[in-house]
């Protein structure tokens, strides 16, 4: 069974620069998430997707991040315009479904460094 | 707001050792806690889930305890080796749907 994959791995860009990542989740599952890890930290939710719906983006800063799950699929998180504090790793996790507590499965990982 | 510390943030022992990490948090009213193993470069991978109605729970060589009126989990590795070098995170679920880590305890097995 293929984990989640996401796309790509490494990504350096200047400040002010817009950047997407992309996360394709494990087949049949319905609860995606987009997760933020500053070095030496655990990771930290972004936001949420039941299907298609972002039932959680609380965390989200909405005034540079966006993010869509078309079809309630493949997902995608953009910043723009990115600023140097936001180099790190994003995460995309998915699960079969969240209102159960189950067991969370994660990609690789985009590492974004903003210069 | 719930805040998730483990202790030590790094640890580097012999091989063949036994060891234990440790996570604490500071609500109770949680849904299950999980241990996390992540490799350098690479994405989480799930050791151990505990419910919040179980003590522990056993996987080969790991047994995680949880204690959730003291709000404590240990994660016990036995007969430590050098691929069990790698970064362990703990993590609880606030109401079947949001996971909060802890920073993580970076560990180093020597050969």
């Amino acid at each position: 069974e293929a984990g989640v994959v996401q796309s790509p791995r490494y990504k350096i860009i200047e400040k002010k620069q817009p950047v997407a990542f992309w996360c394709n989740p494990i087949s049949g599952h319905n609860t995606l998430y987009w997760y933020l890890q500053n070095l030496g930290q655990g990771p930290e939710l972004l936001i949420r997707y039941e299907n298609e719906e972002a039932v959680d983006d609380s965390q989200l800063p909405k005034d540079r991040f966006s993010a869509e799950r078309l079809k309630g699929v493949d997902s995608t998180l953009k910043i723009q315009p990115a600023e140097l504090g936001d180099s790190a790793v994003y995460l995309c996790a998915s699960s079969l479904a969240a209102s159960r507590g189950d067991t969370q499965y994660f990609g690789p990982g985009t590492r974004l460094t903003v210069l | 707001k719930q805040e998730v510390t483990q202790i030590p943030a790094a640890l580097s022992v012999p091989e063949g050792e036994n060891l234990v990490l440790n996570c604490s948090f500071t609500d109770s009213a949680i849904y299950n806690l999980q241990w996390f193993r992540q490799d350098p470069g690479k994405g989480l991978t799930s050791l151990l889930l505990i419910q919040s109605s179980q003590r522990e729970q056993t996987s080969g060589r790991l047994n995680a305890s949880l204690d959730k009126s003291s709000g404590r989990s240990t994660l016990y590795i036995a007969a430590s080796q050098p691929g069990d070098s790698a970064t362990y995170l703990c993590a609880v679920m606030q109401g079947a749907q949001k996971l909060v880590f802890g920073q993580g305890t970076r560990l180093t097995i020597n050969p």
